[in-house]
């Protein structure tokens, strides 16, 4: 069955600490795999898109980790600030079916 | 671009009362998904079309859920008749080329409130 599942589920931090995020999955046959942030009441919105033969990507304070033999993936925040309290939700695509695979999603509360 | 839009932004309803939600994905894409996301289920695919027509709509609830997309730059969702249960924000995605090639971008979502 493909799954996607993340930990932690909430996370609290201090402003101007890192953090990393967890993604398993189970997805088969694996195409990709994206980070979304999600801010209260808007829609995801795309951080990084990786695919099998990738194994880091960055984007500004934000690197995203693939190791496609274990089917893990991290998302590392680098220096966090107040505005990246948000939901940050991993998406696994498989190369059949035309789906995305939703994980529920972590919670990250920055705190000054 | 402006993005994908979807209205309205928030629907308070009584319950028994028609709902529909509208999307106009972005110019280009051929791909449109309606997703429905809950506290307690995080993000669910209710249907998807490509190039306006509807590929998997297994996600879909019951019968009381339907979707349409009559051209490449509308799709509603319709929900008839509304029950408490139905309450979640609705968003609407488009990509192009599929899963396997791009970025899913997401409307900001319509939040739905039955009484």
């Amino acid at each position: 069955k493909n799954q996607v599942e993340q930990s932690p589920q909430s996370l609290i931090i201090l402003e101007g600490k890192n953090c990393t995020l967890q993604c398993n999955y189970t997805v088969s046959p694996f195409s990709n795999l994206r980070w979304y942030k999600q801010d209260t009441g808007r829609g995801p919105v795309s951080l990084t898109i990786m695919t099998f033969s990738e194994n880091t990507k960055s984007n500004g304070r934000y690197t995203a980790t693939l190791d496609a033999d274990t089917k893990q993936s991290s998302l590392h925040i680098t220096a966090s600030q107040l505005s990246d309290s948000a939901s940050y939700i991993c998406v696994v695509s498989a190369n059949t079916g035309n789906q995305f695979y939703f994980g529920t999603g972590t919670s990250l509360t920055v705190i000054p | 671009d402006a993005g994908v839009i979807q209205s309205p932004r928030h629907e308070v309803t009584e319950m028994g009362q028609e709902v529909t939600l509208r999307c106009k994905p972005i110019s280009g894409h051929d791909y449109l998904f309606w997703y429905r996301q809950t506290m307690m289920r995080g993000l669910e695919l209710l249907i998807y079309f490509n190039n306006n027509v509807p590929i998997d709509d297994s996600g879909m609830p019951e019968d009381r859920f339907s979707a349409k997309m009559p051209n490449a730059s509308f799709s509603t969702l319709k929900i008839q008749p509304s029950e408490p249960r139905d309450s979640a924000v609705y968003f609407c995605a488009s990509s192009e080329g599929g899963p396997g090639a791009n970025v899913l971008t997401f409307g900001a979502g319509s939040r739905l409130t039955v009484l």
